[in-house]
């Protein structure tokens, strides 16, 4: 098994600009979570899927990011517009079950917003 | 909310003593309770976890023990070695809401 698969990533943009980041889950998993880590807020939850459903996105800072899961197989955290705060590392992680069950994390995308 | 606090923020040990990090959490409710161990620039990874219902954990070198009356859960890792060295993250979770402490920075010296 290949694991939780993201692209980019690295990711260098300039502020204003759209960014789109990639995750594919482990296959089989129903749950799939994006976090942000920085070294200010640390570790956060941004959103959760759960069978392709938004079940949670309460961690999401505010309308400029949005995620969306088309198929069980992909999902996208997209900010637009950017700005230098959000330079972090997203990460993106997949379950077999819910929240409570083992997460496995992905590489990351270390984004940076000039 | 929830609200994970996480002690020391840094930890040096010498190589084969023992590491104790520790966690409260404010949400009686919370039921489970994952410990992440985090190498420079990579993924957190799961390291050992403890659901509500029980009291402590062991897997090897490294157990977990869970005071629901206290609110609070430590990570113990016995006979540390060089590659322990990361940043460990407990976190608490209900409700779909995952919390995580500010990490722990653990460093062992050979």
């Amino acid at each position: 098994d290949a694991g939780v698969i993201q692209s980019p990533r690295h990711e260098v943009t300039e502020m204003g600009q759209e960014v789109t980041l990639r995750c594919k889950p482990i296959s089989g998993h129903n749950s799939l979570f994006w976090y942000r880590q920085t070294m200010m807020r640390g570790l956060e939850l941004l959103i959760y899927f759960n069978n392709n459903v938004p079940i949670d996105d309460s961690g999401m800072p505010e309308d400029r990011f949005s995620a969306k899961m088309p198929n069980a197989s992909f999902s996208t955290l997209k900010i637009q517009p950017s700005e230098p705060r959000d330079s972090a590392v997203y990460f993106c992680a997949s379950s077999i079950g819910t929240v409570g069950e083992t997460q496995y994390f992905g590489p990351g995308t270390r984004l940076l917003v000039l | 909310g929830e609200n994970v606090e996480q002690h020391p923020s840094t930890l040096s040990v010498q190589e084969g003593d023992s590491a104790v990090i520790k966690c409260t959490y404010s949400d009686s409710a919370s039921n489970y309770f994952p410990w992440y161990k985090q190498e420079l620039g990579k993924r957190p990874q799961l390291i050992i976890d403890i659901r509500s219902n029980v009291g402590e954990k062991k897997d090897q070198r490294i157990a977990v023990t869970l005071n629901k009356t206290a609110k609070h859960f430590s990570l113990h890792i016995t006979e540390t070695q060089p590659e322990d060295s990361a940043v460990y993250f407990c976190a608490a979770y209900r409700d779909n809401d995952m919390r995580f402490g500010a990490g722990t920075r653990l460093t062992v010296k050979p």
